[in-house]
């Protein structure tokens, strides 16, 4: 049971560059989130599925997309990022009593 | 507009000192609160938890929290600090509906000294 895992790690784009993060889940849990992490500013939303094949906008959302296509994954995709996007990505998943579990982290350096 | 404030921004303790992190959250009728505690280069973990019931609830290593519904605080305690316990700490509010959404404080960053 590896819990909620994300992949990259790492990550350095140029200004302008496209990529895709995954995360994916192994308890079943219909709710999954996307949040960014940036130094004196806590977790903030970006995009979060209430379930598989939806999608919502979160806090701020600009800049990027997510898809559910399958109830396990949930990926965020930057389609042309900007040094404004450096920050750390947390994807998070929803258990029974709204509690969420994280996943490790990616960290994402635009230059 | 629901927000979480957490207004010790960076504390330092000497180890074996007590801690207390406050956490105030906006109104918005009924919610569930959590600590989560970030290691340094590590994830976000669940330290505690409040849905219901008693409003000290205990968590993993040695902290609780006391929910003032009054208040409208959540805050972190811990009689005695050791020096693992250096880490950012984040309160987290739920208000509930369809979607489940955490509201996140800015965090706490806690460095204790050996």
């Amino acid at each position: 049971n590896a819990g909620v895992t994300q992949t990259p790690k790492f990550r350095v784009l140029k200004t302008g560059q496209s990529m895709t993060l995954l995360c994916a889940q192994d308890m079943n849990h219909e709710y999954m989130y996307w949040y960014r992490q940036d130094p004196g500013m806590g977790l903030r939303l970006i995009h979060y599925s209430v379930g598989e094949g939806t999608t919502a906008k979160g806090e701020v959302p600009d800049g990027y997309n997510v898809s559910r296509l399958k109830k396990q994954n949930f990926l965020l995709g930057l389609e042309s990022a900007a040094p404004s996007q450096t920050s750390v990505y947390f994807c998070a998943s929803r258990a029974r009593y709204n509690e969420q579990f994280f996943g490790p982290g990616t960290r994402l350096t635009v230059l | 507009a629901q927000s979480v404030s957490q207004h010790n921004h960076h504390v330092i303790l000497s180890e074996a000192a007590s801690l207390e992190l406050g956490c105030n959250y906006s109104y918005g009728g009924t919610v569930n609160l959590f600590w989560y505690v970030q290691y340094p280069g590590q994830h976000l973990q669940l330290l505690l938890k409040y849905f219901s019931g008693d409003p000290l609830v205990k968590g993993i290593k040695g902290f609780e929290a006391e929910f003032i519904k009054s208040k409208f605080s959540f805050n972190l305690r811990k009689p005695s600090v050791q020096w693992s316990d250096t880490a950012e700490y984040f309160c987290a509010v739920n208000y509930g509906g369809a979607t489940n959404k955490l509201i996140f404080g800015t965090g706490t960053l806690l460095a204790v000294q050996p």
